[in-house]
């Protein structure tokens, strides 16, 4: 079982430019999340869902949009980076919400110049 | 209180000494934790679940204290690989679909 697989690993983007990281899951988990970790800080929510055609705001969603067409994936996109968005992205899913074990991707390092 | 706060350590602790680590909450309504354990550059992994006043795994223990908001995770016996940084997880207020992570407290075992 590959579990949750994110692309790219890293990159480097310019000010302003746009991306996506792509984030997949193969044990057919209705939740999914994106959260991102600045250094020495805990994870923070970007956006979450709780199954195809539903999203939500998470704790900070400003300067990323999501979509979920499927199940598997959870791609999430970031408009015009800034260095702000500089950072590593977790992707995860769940089986249960708020109880149950979140399997996350190997992250995405993201560096915005 | 802030959602949830960890001491961010380091702690550096000898092979075979026991370690504690404390983590306070800010809802009181939540009713399920978990302590999950992130290696240097790598994904948080779950190592435990805490639902009622306690749970034990080996040589890992979590308490729950309701009446002081406040979870523990207790290792024992303290070996090498336990190295990592240690993430107290709890349910938002409001919100049992999103979790907050602490920042973590990061544990260093040395030979």
């Amino acid at each position: 079982n590959a579990g949750v697989t994110q692309t790219p690993k890293f990159r480097i983007l310019k000010i302003g430019q746009s991306m996506t990281l792509q984030c997949a899951q193969d044990m057919n988990h209705n939740y999914m999340y994106w959260y991102r970790q600045d250094p020495g800080m805990g994870l923070k929510l970007i956006y979450y869902s709780v199954g195809a055609g539903i999203t939500d705001k998470g704790e900070v969603p400003n300067g990323y949009n999501v979509s979920r067409s499927t199940t598997e994936d959870f791609p999430l996109r970031l408009e015009l980076a800034a260095p702000s968005q500089t950072s590593v992205y977790f992707c995860a899913s769940s089986l249960l919400t708020g109880k149950g074990e979140l399997f996350f991707g190997e992250g995405s390092r993201l560096t915005v110049l | 209180r802030k959602e949830v706060e960890q001491d961010p350590g380091p702690f550096n602790v000898p092979e075979g000494a026991t370690v504690a680590f404390n983590c306070t909450y800010s809802n009181s309504a939540s009713q399920s934790f978990f302590w999950y354990r992130q290696d240097c550059r790598k994904e948080p992994k779950l190592l435990m679940s805490v639902y009622s006043s306690g749970n034990e795994d080996g040589r890992f223990t979590a308490q729950l204290n309701r009446a002081s908001q406040y979870i523990s995770l207790l290792i024992r016996d303290s070996k090498l690989s336990d190295s990592a940084t240690y993430l107290c997880v709890v349910p938002r207020p409001g919100s049992a679909r999103q979790l907050t992570f602490g920042s973590g407290t990061q544990l260093t075992v040395l030979p």
